[in-house]
């Protein structure tokens, strides 16, 4: 099976634009979480969604939002982008939202803002 | 506030010798998972090892074990017969379940060197 997906690899974007990141998660998978990981850290919590309800959210500012599709896959958007934004942004998938299902992360997606 | 403390930044170890990477943690929850995540350079988070807190008995696999001290907030690694494969960055992290939200707090990570 395919583990967590997560497009784009990479990419640049400029102060004040604006990013979307996307993440595919395990097939059966229900619950997928988004983190943000700054170079020498630890990864952030930044959200997380099961049913396609958000069900948690991290210390972040309104300029980051997500959702989750029928499908179970999800959308991380950042707006207004600032310098600080660069990180490795790491998506996970569990089964279900209880602590006993492991989350599985997915490769990450390095964001630098120039 | 939930933290999880990891004091040391570096560690070296030679091949097939044994390491224990230290970690300290702080929750008021009673109900929490506890665990050991490796990131290699490839940047993918894998998971090591994992410790339910109630759970007496230390977690092992394989060459990897866990002293979990639940009154100290304890949860060290350590990692026997060390291979050059095992270099990366360590997290120590933990989940706690409050119903709202099951996210993992992470600490800031150790980077574990080999020498040959």
């Amino acid at each position: 099976d395919a583990g967590v997906t997560q497009s784009p690899t990479h990419l640049i974007k400029t102060r004040g634009q604006h990013v979307t990141l996307r993440c595919s998660p395990i097939s059966g998978h229900k619950s997928v979480s988004w983190y943000q990981q700054v170079l020498g850290q630890g990864p952030q919590f930044i959200f997380q969604y099961y049913e396609k309800e958000e069900r948690g959210r991290g210390n972040f500012p309104d300029r980051f939002s997500a959702r989750q599709f029928p499908n179970y896959s999800s959308e991380l958007n950042v707006n207004a982008l600032l310098l600080g934004d660069s990180a490795l942004y790491l998506c996970a998938s569990s089964l279900a939202q209880a602590i006993s299902y492991e989350q599985y992360f997915g490769p990450g997606t390095r964001l630098t803002v120039t | 506030a939930q933290t999880v403390t990891q004091s040391q930044p570096e560690m070296s170890v030679q091949e097939a010798e044994t390491v224990t990477l230290s970690c300290t943690y702080d929750t008021s929850e009673s109900d929490y998972y506890l665990f050991w995540y490796k990131q290699p350079p490839s940047r993918q988070m894998i998971l090591v090892i994992r410790q339910e807190a109630y759970k007496q008995q230390n977690a092992t696999e394989n060459r990897f074990s866990v002293n979990f001290q639940k009154a100290a907030k304890s949860f060290s690694l350590k990692i026997s017969d060390s291979q050059l494969g095992d270099a990366a960055m360590y997290f120590c992290a933990y989940r706690v379940n409050t119903g709202a939200n099951s996210k993992l707090t992470f600490g800031k990570g150790i980077t574990l060197s080999v020498r040959p």
